[in-house]
């Protein structure tokens, strides 16, 4: 039981490529969900998911898309990366939206 | 909008002192979590609290959810090193359309 992971676990890429930071979780959970964490502004709900086939915009979601093909994956698209997308990315899962949530080890993003 | 304010920011000090942290807010919650994150890693969940005044205690850790769901109290006996991390609140809104709030952590460090 890995419960959530996250690849890649660092990553550096230049203004304007494009990228897919990849989460997976094999709980059977329905509700997936991205946040990013950056100093003195705690973690800041980008994308969620209720269940396979549905998603919806969190607190700050511009600049990322999420799409939710199966229950065990969540992947989110940065479509053109620009240095404000420099954060640490967690992915969490739960059983019920205000259930325990099961965050992944993160993804370290650099935009330069 | 719904916060959650969390004091105080950073917190420091020695091992075997008691010390304790909160998380406020103006609006009532119908749950209330608290996580601890450690350096590199996703938030863990600590604890749930659910009914208003209600105390839960893990180890050395106590925690208390305020009369009006409004607030909570994380109190630490004897800190140890192993303590130190992010300590982040979140709480559930009773609307159940609205998403789970964080609030942006107080950091602990325990001297040695």
């Amino acid at each position: 039981n890995a419960g959530v992971t996250q690849t890649p676990k660092f990553q550096v890429l230049k203004t304007g490529q494009s990228m897919t930071l990849q989460c997976a979780q094999d709980m059977n959970h329905e509700y997936m969900s991205w946040y990013r964490q950056d100093p003195g502004m705690g973690l800041r709900l980008i994308h969620y998911s209720v269940g396979a086939g549905i998603t919806d915009q969190g607190e700050v979601p511009n600049g990322y898309n999420v799409s939710r093909s199966t229950t065990e994956d969540f992947p989110l698209r940065l479509l053109s990366a620009a240095p404000s997308q420099t954060s640490v990315y967690f992915c969490a899962s739960s059983s019920g939206t205000y259930d325990t949530q099961y965050f992944g080890p993160g993804t370290r993003l650099t935009v330069l | 909008t719904q916060l959650l304010e969390q004091s105080p920011q950073f917190l420091s000090i020695q091992e075997g002192e008691n010390l304790t942290v909160y998380c406020n807010s103006s609006s009532v919650f119908s749950s209330l979590q608290w996580y601890r994150q450690e350096p590199g890693e996703g938030p863990v969940l600590l604890v749930t609290v659910v009914t208003g005044g209600e105390v839960k205690k893990l180890k050395r850790l106590t925690f208390q959810f305020g009369d009006a769901r409004k607030d909570s109290s994380l109190h630490i006996t004897a800190a140890q090193p192993g303590d130190t991390g992010l300590y982040l609140c979140a709480g559930a809104p009773q609307n159940r359309d609205d998403k789970i709030i964080f609030g942006k952590g107080t950091r602990l460090h325990i001297l040695p």
